[in-house]
């Protein structure tokens, strides 16, 4: 079965200081991946989708950035973060071509709160 | 108008009770329709996806109406443990790597 993992689960950054946060699926290969965000008590706002190593499409433009290095591997990134990133980050995959049903599947999140 | 719109709640309800919520989408190009689930403080999950002809999965029932572009889910015989938050999800294009629009959700609370 394919699971989905997000480190860390929490991250108190102060305000210009770098971001790093890592995702990796496990049991599915050349999996579509995305990145969400969920500032409070608003809904999912897509940032990034990936279909393949080194593909990076961005949804919203801002201070992050997107990588996949790996075909299961999935990074966000800032160089100096900002008050207004404070929120829920998830990633997500979905099958990639061949099966059109869109599901996507959530990792637990990491929360990170900008100081 | 809003790309997926959902009234926020709370929804108190008795156990047992059967509750309903509906979703309206603005995109007539939208292709997938899902209901998931969100525990506070934790990831969505995936409850149904949405189907044409409707379907149903024990005590949860989803119905989509493209006409009038709005998707439904029912909950009969509610326990305890539906309380959460139920997000509306439309894709956001018309295929390939898609995205997924997400409403602010509704909130649920079954009272015992």
């Amino acid at each position: 079965s394919q699971t989905i993992h997000q480190w860390p689960a929490t991250l108190v950054q102060p305000v210009g200081s770098p971001l790093s946060l890592e995702c990796t699926v496990e049991g599915t290969s050349n999996p579509n991946l995305y990145w969400y965000r969920q500032a409070a008590g608003r809904g999912l706002q897509l940032l990034f989708y990936s279909v393949g190593i080194g593909q990076i499409s961005s949804e919203v433009p801002q201070n992050l950035s997107a990588s996949r290095p790996q075909d299961r591997q999935f990074i966000l990134s800032s160089k100096k973060l900002l008050l207004s990133d404070s929120g829920f980050y998830l990633c997500a995959w979905s099958a990639g071509t061949g099966i059109a049903t869109y599901e996507q599947y959530f990792g637990p999140g990491t929360r990170l709160t900008v100081t | 108008r809003k790309e997926v719109e959902q009234d926020p709640g709370p929804f108190n309800v008795p156990e047992g009770a059967t509750v309903a919520f509906n979703c309206t989408y603005s995109n007539s190009a939208s292709q997938s329709f899902f209901w998931y689930r969100q525990d506070c403080r934790k990831e969505p999950k995936l409850l149904m996806s949405v189907y044409s002809s409707g379907n149903e999965d024990g005590r949860f029932t989803a119905q989509l109406n493209r006409a009038s572009q709005y998707i439904s889910l029912l909950i009969r015989d509610s326990k305890l443990s539906d309380s959460a938050t139920y997000l509306c999800v439309v894709n956001k294009w018309g295929g390939g790597a898609d995205g997924l629009t997400f409403g602010k959700g509704t909130h649920l609370i079954i009272q015992p």
